[in-house]
């Protein structure tokens, strides 16, 4: 089915490892965007990739940092990880403004 | 976001009773888009509101964009098991080309 694709669903991470997060999308969109879901707070944007080739910051950046490698991938990598990292992470992807959001299943990280 | 209030935080109904949800922004709505997560799981679009004194249906969930109040509000009728979840308001807001999102309303159905 066509969609967004996240891996891993569950990561388990030490205080102070790196991972990255992946992310594709086969719906042709033109923007991406990482958010993270933390209880009681909704939906926070990390970064977002309005085009290829361009990335921006959004709410809650620091600790993070992106690359959208083509049009179907946008991959979020946390360089250290912290205990304030620990939440779930949600890639979209859109085709604009107006045009609503297709979301991802999910990233459960947890950091330890 | 701030920007996006949704209430109730939380709410449990009986099988078949009806239930509705607000969402109201500090700022005029462009956009105003309904969501549900179960938990677990991603969001799934519900339904998409543009224009004021719009009002979508699917099945027994019905939406509605005030735009002078600048609120949206989500009515189910006769509640299922199938309808509890996490819902979620997203939003189009002035010179952001970016969905904001309310902080979401936990609803259990109980039979």
């Amino acid at each position: 089915n066509a969609g967004v694709t996240q891996t891993p669903k569950f990561q388990v991470l030490k205080t102070g490892q790196s991972m990255t997060l992946q992310c594709a999308q086969d719906m042709n969109h033109n923007s991406m965007y990482w958010y993270r879901q933390d209880p009681g707070m909704g939906l926070r944007l990390i970064y977002y990739s309005a085009s290829e080739g361009t990335t921006d910051k959004g709410e809650v950046p620091n600790g993070y940092n992106v690359s959208r490698l083509n049009k179907r991938e946008f991959s979020l990598r946390l360089e250290s990880a912290a205990p304030s990292q620990t939440s779930v992470y949600f890639c979209a992807s859109s085709d604009g403004a107006n045009y609503g959001y297709t979301f991802g299943s999910g990233t459960r990280l947890t950091v330890v | 976001s701030q920007e996006l209030e949704q209430s109730p935080q939380s709410l449990i109904v009986q099988e078949g009773k009806n239930l509705t949800i607000n969402c109201t922004s500090s700022k005029t709505l462009y956009g105003l888009y309904w969501y549900k997560q179960k938990y677990g799981e991603g969001l799934i679009f519900l339904m998409m509101l543009q224009k004021g004194g719009e009002e979508k249906s699917h099945e027994k969930i019905t939406a509605k964009l005030d735009e002078k109040k600048q609120q949206s509000s989500l009515h189910i009728t006769a509640s299922q098991p199938s309808h509890a979840g996490i819902y979620l308001c997203g939003a189009d807001l002035p010179n952001d080309y970016k969905l904001s999102f309310g902080a979401g309303t936990t609803v259990t159905v109980r039979a």
